[in-house]
């Protein structure tokens, strides 16, 4: 059980573009999810936390209209980068909250984005 | 005061030796320290985790010591294995359920 799963688990695209990252929770429901960006040789560095039905918090420093979060339902969350640039590349890892007595984060596979 | 400290960024053992891997937290709300293991290119799977009720856990070759009045944690890798090769991060959170404070993690090789 607790199974996270990220489409996709790679993508390309073109300076000026958008895409759409989605986190799926499989075997559970996650309220909560968060948005991970992480640099080669890194640690995780939290982006924003999705809530289920209401819009999401985003840390210090992180562009709420570049990076937008959808939670629309409580297996599926969304980051879309918009407009993205050669700087957004980066490994981007949503995890689930699975609420069950004690709370427990479990980690999608990341998905890799390369902006040309 | 959010800062969790992660020791040694690498560390290298001989299979069938011990891996100790050693954290250090600030903020005293912290009751939460999970660690993660994480493969190349791979999402960090969960590996076993602690809350300040207990000072040991064990599951397996994988044991959190916890020490409260120290504000320190730590993860042993009993018996390591060439397949324990990874990154291993340390984290915590206040009331379960918050955003995790990760730790700068260790690059682990275990040689044969």
């Amino acid at each position: 059980g607790a199974v996270v799963s990220q489409h996709p688990s790679w993508v390309i695209c073109k300076s000026g573009t958008s895409v759409k990252i989605e986190c799926r929770s499989l075997d559970f429901q996650a309220t909560t999810m968060f948005w991970y960006r992480q640099f080669p040789k890194q640690s995780l560095m939290l982006m924003a936390t999705s809530n289920e039905g209401s819009k999401a918090t985003y840390e210090q420093g992180v562009e709420k209209d570049k990076f937008l979060i959808n939670h629309a339902s409580l297996t599926l969350s969304t980051l879309t980068v918009t407009s993205a640039h050669p700087e957004d590349s980066s490994f981007y890892i949503c995890s689930a909250l699975r609420e069950m007595g004690y709370n427990e984060q479990f980690f999608g596979p990341g998905t890799r984005l390369t902006v040309l | 005061q959010q800062q969790v400290k992660q020791s040694p960024q690498s560390l290298i053992v001989q299979k069938g030796g011990i891996s100790i891997i050693n954290c250090a937290y600030e903020n005293t709300a912290f009751d939460y320290f999970p660690w993660y293991q994480q493969f190349p290119g791979k999402g960090p799977a969960l590996l076993i985790a602690i809350r300040p009720d207990v000072s040991e856990k064990k599951e397996g070759r994988f044991t959190i010591s916890f020490n409260k009045s120290a504000k320190q944690f730590s993860l042993h890798i009993m018996d390591s294995q060439p397949g324990d090769s990874a990154t291993y991060f340390c984290a915590a959170s206040s009331q379960a359920g918050t955003a995790l404070i990760f730790g700068k993690g260790t690059t682990l090789s275990v040689s044969s």
